[in-house]
């Protein structure tokens, strides 16, 4: 298998505070990981590409010091939104690849609904 | 530069009709085509993908695509919908090359008539 797993699966915070979102792979190890925001009945958005032990490359148009991203070991990238606004609210999905020649697939993770106040 | 454009944002089907979801795509290079099904508040599930094997691909659920590069089109298939396939469908394209980076279509929302 390839079990991606994303937490908190919903938070609400206030706005002006951060929140710090996980994403682990369960059963693998992840040596990319990938960070996309889906507004309602949008699309996917990439946000920015992770690799272990180096820095995120974000996306045209994404801050990197509003959402920071680390991604400390092979199993998990954390995503934080920084002084979050009402408008950071979204649906922020990660996903994983195996990095292994020749599998070009990713694995998603369930997802996480940041709700600001 | 790649691009991945889904015709029809809404499809609709009765139950155990033909399901025709349609996925037409850019690529300077042999691309990786991918289906993915999601269900709401929910991630994505990998129904299916295309990478240069066979170029009529077999997924999960009974879905099947056909890549038809003269076409430059990856249709998703089903001969039967079920009222559980009702879903929101996204087609997706990864060029070789290019790291394992996805780009998403827009996204088709299937409804699913008893």
């Amino acid at each position: 298998g390839a079990v991606v797993s994303q937490h908190p699966s919903w938070v609400i915070c206030k706005s002006g505070t951060s929140v710090k979102i996980e994403c682990r792979s369960l059963d693998f190890q992840a040596t990319t990981m990938f960070w996309y925001r889906q507004f309602p009945k949008q699309s996917l958005m990439l946000m920015a590409t992770s690799n272990e032990g180096s820095k995120a490359t974000y996306e045209q148009g994404v801050e990197k010091d509003k959402f920071l991203i680390n991604h400390a070991s092979l199993t998990l990238s954390t995503l934080t939104v920084t002084s979050a606004h009402p408008e950071d609210s979204s649906f922020y999905i990660c996903s994983a690849t195996k990095g292994l020649a020749g599998v070009y697939e990713q694995y998603f993770g369930p997802g996480t609904r940041l709700t600001v106040t | 530069a790649q691009s991945v454009t889904q015709l029809g944002s809404h499809v609709s089907v009765s139950e155990g009709a033909l399901v025709l979801l349609r996925c037409n795509y850019s690529s300077s290079v042999p691309p990786y085509l991918f289906w993915y099904v999601q269900y709401p508040n929910q991630g994505l599930q990998l129904l299916l993908k295309y990478t240069s094997a066979a170029t009529l691909v077999k997924g999960i659920n009974g879905f099947e695509a056909e890549f038809k590069k003269s076409e430059t089109s990856f249709h998703l298939t089903k001969p039967s919908a079920h009222m559980s396939d009702a879903a929101e469908y996204f087609c997706a394209v990864s060029e070789k090359g290019q790291g394992f980076s996805f780009i998403f279509g827009k996204g088709t929302r299937l409804l699913v008539k008893p």
